[in-house]
């Protein structure tokens, strides 16, 4: 079993259409939580990270972090076609670690 | 403007032939690696560097080679690249710590035939 996974999509949407963006993992020590966006022919950028459990918003995006049931949840509002793009999750263990775990990532594509 | 950049950024070799993918970054960041990307794998990190002269293997070091003479700069060696060496390769830097703080270059797409 791997230590996170990820739905590997694709994620076929309208455009307005609320996303949900999700990844399980298996790692009780988890405390960072981080969400990715990788446009196509590009590097990995950082979207949003969180803290331990709770939700952290950032414009339309959403980040949610359920620690007891070892899920967190990347919600995209109003999705747009430029938020067309395969969405990683990464965790590590505490702050001061240099290692990171991915998800496989999920594909999305948002149509006009 | 603060980049990581690789050079090439795609390749297409032969069995055997040795290359070298160069990355640099302009952030002064202590920490540095190397990653490759496959379908239903994700990323997976294959070389790190916490410092000048200080590589140490990742989850995937077997058929790579890597040296941090100087700060900015982490080449990744490939001394007999194979087939199963086919893939997305990123550059990422960042400061020592901060775990989330992770800068990836816009990646090398590998082809060994």
């Amino acid at each position: 079993q791997k230590e996170v996974e990820q739905d590997p999509g694709p994620l076929s949407v309208p455009e307005g259409a609320i996303v949900s963006l999700n990844c399980t993992y298996s790692n009780s020590a988890f405390q960072y939580f981080m969400w990715y966006r990788q446009y196509s022919r590009k590097g990995p950028e950082l979207l949003m990270y969180t803290y331990s459990s709770g939700n952290k918003e950032d414009g339309r995006f959403t980040a949610q972090v359920d620690k007891s049931s070892k899920y967190i949840s990347l919600f995209i509002r109003d999705s747009q076609p430029s938020d067309s793009a395969t969405y990683l999750c990464a965790m590590s263990p505490d702050y001061n670690t240099d290692k990171l775990i991915f998800g496989t990532g999920t594909r999305l594509q948002v149509f006009p | 403007e603060a980049q990581v950049t690789q050079n090439p950024r795609y390749l297409i070799t032969v069995t055997g032939k040795k290359l070298t993918v160069t990355c640099s970054q302009n952030m002064n960041h202590e920490y540095m690696s190397w990653y490759r990307q496959d379908p239903g794998l994700g990323l997976r990190q294959i070389y790190y560097s916490m410092n000048v002269e200080v590589t140490d293997k990742g989850d995937v070091p077997e058929g790579y080679k890597v040296s941090r003479k100087e700060k900015r700069n982490f080449p990744l060696i490939l001394e007999s690249p194979s087939p199963n060496q086919t893939s997305l390769y990123f550059c990422a830097s960042k400061v020592q710590g901060a775990a989330y703080e992770q800068y990836f270059g816009p990646g090398t797409r590998l082809t060994v035939t």
